[in-house]
């Protein structure tokens, strides 16, 4: 019974470069959650997307960043023209479904460094 | 904005002692509470969960509960062992009635010394 698994664990990037990161959620979830956290923080929340459509992306900055939960595959948290301020730690959570109250389960993260 | 907060950034307790660690939040409207377990390298863990309906709800060792007067919540564990040793978070649901955001505090690290 797999959790939410995201890929790679770590990445490191050169200022200017793309970063890519995925996320598969739990086995009938249909609902994904990007959060971001610093060091000794707490988690921040980025953009939250069904199947196709993006719900909520209140939290993720307006340029470089964008997200996609496509009909097939994996969440995909992407980061255009990398700077050092965007190294951070980048954790996805799942939940089943639209009903409320339901816990959001998270993966291990991707721990992003730029260089 | 609204936000959720810890009183302690730091908890020491003895192996066997019952921890409490304690959360703020702000929004009353909220109707959904979490707490996490973190460990280093990993991802945040569910520990229990409690709606807005209810005062206390009780786990495996960990209890919550829940004080819509002064909003206050608070995660007990019982008998605090070792592997309890983590950062533990409180998170609400931002938007009552849904499946949104979560909001979460900034973390009370516990320490257990043996």
């Amino acid at each position: 019974n797999a959790g939410v698994m995201q890929n790679p664990r770590h990445l490191v990037r050169r200022r200017g470069q793309e970063a890519r990161l995925r996320c598969s959620p739990m086995k009938g979830h249909s609902h994904v959650y990007w959060y971001r956290q610093l060091p000794e923080e707490g988690l921040k929340f980025m953009v939250y997307l069904q199947k196709e459509n993006i719900i909520d992306e209140s939290g993720m900055p307006k340029e470089r960043f964008s997200a996609e939960f496509p009909k097939e595959g994996p969440s995909i948290l992407r980061i255009q023209q990398v700077v050092r301020g965007d190294s951070a730690a980048y954790f996805c959570a799942s939940s089943p479904g639209a009903g409320a109250n339901q816990p959001q389960h998270f993966g291990d993260g991707t721990r992003l460094s730029i260089l | 904005g609204e936000s959720v907060g810890l009183h302690l950034p730091t908890l020491s307790v003895q192996e066997g002692d019952n921890s409490i660690i304690n959360c703020a939040y702000s929004n009353s409207a909220s109707d959904y509470f979490i707490w996490y377990k973190q460990e280093s390298g990993k991802g945040p863990q569910f520990i229990i969960d409690i709606r807005s309906n209810m005062d206390k709800r009780q786990g495996q060792r960990v209890t919550v509960l829940l004080n819509k007067t002064v909003k206050h919540l608070s995660l007990q564990i019982a008998a605090t062992q070792p592997g309890d040793s983590a950062v533990y978070f409180c998170a609400e649901n931002n938007r009552p009635g849904t499946a949104s955001k979560l909001t979460f505090g900034t973390g009370t690290r516990l320490q257990v010394t043996l």
